[in-house]
This record gives structure tokens, C-alpha cells and sequence, in this order.
């Protein structure tokens, strides 16, 4: 079974410049969660789904970053224009569904330098 | 307010040692707990969680953490440690409230010197 997806791994723009994320989460999970990792900190929760839903998203800039998941399966996260402090790892995560208990699975994450 | 600290930025332990890598939390009510190790250029991987039950969990790569409710605390340990068990481990604790909102610790480098 294939894991969390993310691409681009890796993505270096000019600063104002747009950039574009995406997840496919692990198959039959309902709840997707968009992170922002800092070097040498813990993760950021940006925005969560279930499914098509976002159901959390107070922590998202809105006035740059915007998410979408149209068909409650994959996610796209966008930010633009990029500004020089947005350079770190944007990590993608999913659940089968909002229990306390549920583990997240991690994507490998997606690492943007922003010049 | 509700929040989750890891005291040490980082923990150096030679191999074959012990080591403990600490956890506390400040919360109401009854929490779920979590450890998670992300290895250099790695996404995050799960280790183990507490969530009722013995106080003592196990997890993988032979680690496990004492849950203290008294103390509050979560502490990862591992009998004997790995070089490569060096990473970046962090502390999640998830509240049950509305939101089921899940707070991370800031992470303790662990460091294992051969």
C-alpha cells in the first residue's frame, strides 16, 4: 500500500513568486491535515479536512495561503505570493477518520526555498 | 492554556546506554499521547501512543515511554541505544476537546555517539 504522496520534494522561487503543493493521502483516509515544519521545530498545523471539509483552519494565512480538496481525496496547497519567510517543509498527513486515537501517517514532505 | 514541553533541545548518549528522552504536558482532563521520530530529510514517523490502560507502552525499534499522570510527564526510552536511533523526536499530546486538537512538542535531538 502506497504512503502518503507529496510532490514536489523539492522547490526553490523567487520571493512573490506562486507555489503549489500537493498530497494524495493513504487510500479510505477521511481526515487530511496540512503541516508547516520549521528547521529544528515541531509541526505547524496550517488546515484540517474531513473529507472535503475544512474543518480547522484558524492557523492558515489567509491572505497568502489557500487550500483545496475538492473530492475529499487529494490536497493542493498554494501560497501567493511567497514571501522570503515561507521557506521551510510543508508536510502532508492523513487518518482514517477524527479519533483521538488515530495515528497520522506522514508524507516524506515538500521543502521550499524561497530566494 | 494547554501545551506540551520537551526541556532538552538535544540528548547525546553513547551507544549501548540507556536514554530518556522527556515529555511534559499541561492539560485538563485525560490526554492522548504520542511519540514520533523523524529521521534527516524524512517525514514524520509514528513510534508509539498511550492511550488507556498500563502505563508502560512499548513501540517500535525497541522504544518505549512511561505515561505519569501525577507528573504529567511522557518520557521515550530505549534499554540500550542505537547510533542509529539518532533523530529528531517529538512529543504530541491530543486534547480531547471539540477539536481533538494535537499539540507538538518543539523536539529533542538525540544524538548517539558510537
Amino acid at each position: 500500500e502506497a504512503g502518503v504522496v507529496q510532490s514536489p520534494r523539492y522547490k526553490i522561487i523567487e520571493k512573490k513568486q506562486p507555489v503549489a503543493f500537493w498530497c494524495n493521502p493513504i487510500s479510505g483516509h477521511n481526515t487530511l491535515y496540512w503541516y508547516r515544519q520549521n528547521l529544528g521545530q515541531g509541526p505547524e498545523l496550517l488546515i484540517r479536512y474531513e473529507n472535503e471539509e475544512a474543518v480547522d483552519d484558524s492557523q492558515l494565512p489567509k491572505d497568502r495561503f489557500s487550500a483545496e480538496r475538492l473530492k475529499g481525496v487529494d490536497s493542493t496547497l498554494k501560497i501567493q505570493p511567497a514571501e522570503l519567510g515561507d521557506s521551510a517543509v510543508y508536510l502532508c498527513a492523513s487518518t482514517p477518520g477524527e479519533s483521538g486515537a488515530n495515528v497520522l501517517t506522514f508524507g516524506a514532505g515538500s521543502r521550499l526555498t524561497v530566494l | 492554556a494547554q501545551s506540551v514541553a520537551q526541556p532538552e533541545d538535544q540528548v547525546n548518549v553513547a551507544e549501548g546506554n540507556p536514554l530518556t528522552v522527556k515529555c511534559t504536558y499541561s492539560v485538563s482532563g485525560n490526554p492522548y499521547l504520542f511519540w514520533y521520530v523523524q529521521y534527516p530529510n524524512r517525514g514524520l514517523q509514528f513510534l508509539l501512543k498511550y492511550i488507556t490502560g498500563d502505563n508502560l507502552v512499548k513501540g517500535s525499534y525497541g522504544f518505549e515511554a512511561e505515561f505519569n499522570k501525577s507528573q504529567t510527564s511522557f518520557h521515550l526510552k530505549k534499554p540500550s541505544a542505537l547510533v542509529s536511533d539518532s533523530a529528531l523526536y517529538f512529543c504530541a499530546v491530543r486534547f480531547m476537546d471539540s477539536n481533538y486538537q494535537l499539540i507538538w512538542g518543539a523536539g529533542t535531538k538525540l544524538i548517539i555517539k558510537p
